[in-house]
Order: C-alpha cells, then sequence, then structure tokens
C-alpha cells in the first residue's frame, strides 16, 4: 500500500463541470502539496497546506488532518485543466522529503 | 533567474558513460531538490539540499549518483556508469527555504536522459 494514494487514477469530465480529486495518507504530515503537471512535462505547484482551506481562482484545496485526507477541486472545468495532478507530502518533522501519489490524469472535454 | 533552469534539456549518453545534470535554483532560494520521474512512474525524491550541505541524502538510489552544490546556487547532479534503468525525467525543484508555512516549490523543466 502507498503511503500516498490518489483518487480517481484518471478522470474525464465535460467542460464546465465541477471536479474533485482526492488524496489519502498513512502517516502523519507536516504539509501537504497539490502539483499540476502539463502534457510537456512541467511541473507547477498549486498549493501546499498544512491546515484548513486555500482558494486561487478557480482551484480550491482542503485539508482534514485527523481524517488524513485532502481534497482539490476545480470549479468550472476548462480543457486547458487537463494535466495530471499530483499530490505530495511531507511526513513526519524534517520536512524535506516529499513523498508522492501517483497522480490524477484529468481529461476535460470541450 | 526568473524561474529554475536546469539543463541540459536533454541527454543521451551511452550505458557505462558518466553524465552531469545542472540545475540553476531562483536566486535567494536556500533550499534545492533533486527528483526524478521514470517512464510512467511517480515522481520519486533523490536528495534536498539546504544550502550547500545535503541533509537529507536518503532518497539516492545507488553509489553511482551523487550530488553538490556550491555557492548555495547552483547544484549537480552526477550519475556515474549510467544503466539503462537511469533514464528519466530529472527534476530539479528550489524553495525560499527550508518547508515552513505558505512555502511553494518551483520547478525546473526538467533534464530527460537517456541511456542507451
Amino acid at each position: 500500500k502507498n503511503e500516498v494514494e490518489q483518487s480517481p487514477q484518471n478522470l474525464t469530465a465535460q467542460e464546465g463541470e465541477f471536479i474533485t480529486i482526492n488524496c489519502s495518507y498513512s502517516v502523519g504530515i507536516s504539509a501537504l502539496h497539490w502539483l499540476q503537471q502539463h502534457p510537456g512535462g512541467g511541473i507547477v505547484s498549486l498549493f501546499m497546506l498544512s491546515s484548513g482551506k486555500k482558494k486561487h481562482g478557480r482551484l480550491i484545496a482542503t485539508i482534514n488532518i485527523q481524517e488524513k485526507h485532502s481534497s482539490l477541486h476545480i470549479t468550472a472545468s476548462h480543457p486547458r485543466d487537463s494535466a495530471v495532478y499530483i499530490c505530495a507530502v511531507n511526513m513526519g518533522t524534517s520536512g524535506s522529503r516529499l513523498t508522492f501519489g501517483e497522480g490524477t490524469q484529468l481529461t476535460v472535454n470541450p | 533567474g526568473a524561474g529554475v533552469s536546469q539543463s541540459p534539456s536533454n541527454k543521451v549518453t551511452e550505458k557505462g558513460k558518466d553524465v552531469e545534470l545542472r540545475c540553476d535554483p531562483i536566486s535567494g532560494h536556500t533550499a534545492l531538490y533533486w527528483y526524478r520521474q521514470s517512464l510512467g512512474q511517480g515522481l520519486e525524491f533523490l536528495i534536498y539540499f539546504q544550502g550547500n550541505s545535503a541533509p537529507d541524502k536518503s532518497g539516492l538510489p545507488s553509489d553511482r549518483f551523487s550530488a553538490e552544490r556550491t555557492g548555495g546556487s547552483v547544484s549537480t547532479l552526477t550519475i556515474q556508469r549510467t544503466q539503462q534503468e537511469d533514464s528519466a525525467v530529472y527534476l530539479c525543484a528550489s524553495s525560499v527555504g527550508p518547508f515552513a508555512d505558505n512555502e511553494k516549490l518551483f520547478f525546473g523543466s526538467g533534464t530527460q536522459l537517456s541511456v542507451l
């Protein structure tokens, strides 16, 4: 069992749909990251969370420390949102090492 | 610079040769990380630098892999006697400091290494 699990692995949506990607982890963490990897391979950091909720434009990330769970929501999805979304966590107190989920491939069709 | 810069963007080498991959982090970023992503695989942590020291090198897969950072800036990842299983995209990332609230990672565009 991976220490960081994402679901779903693949997600296809129609433009305009509300999208949720989930991330669960098995041990205590100091922070959780949501990353976006575009088809060309570039990775962009979307959010870093240690508690609560953050919002940036159409993206919302939430984390529940007690339940060891985070969600990434995309409102009014658009084809340009198509990418791989990766959850990554800083485990323990050292904070230096990120453990990654396997990613969620999102495809938004027009 | 404006972003994290990696070079070369692509490297094709023969099995058994040594390669050096370079990362220029964002100016002022004290924390630097190397990751790799093999084809169809997730991201894998390799090593973390804080300044010029590497408090966590636990992700280096073998003693053929080494990395250094000089002047608190540029880092070089060296792979000796490359093997075909070393083929991957090697990604560098930097952040202002050790992980803390609101610290974000900034990624370079990676070096695609192909070992023939």
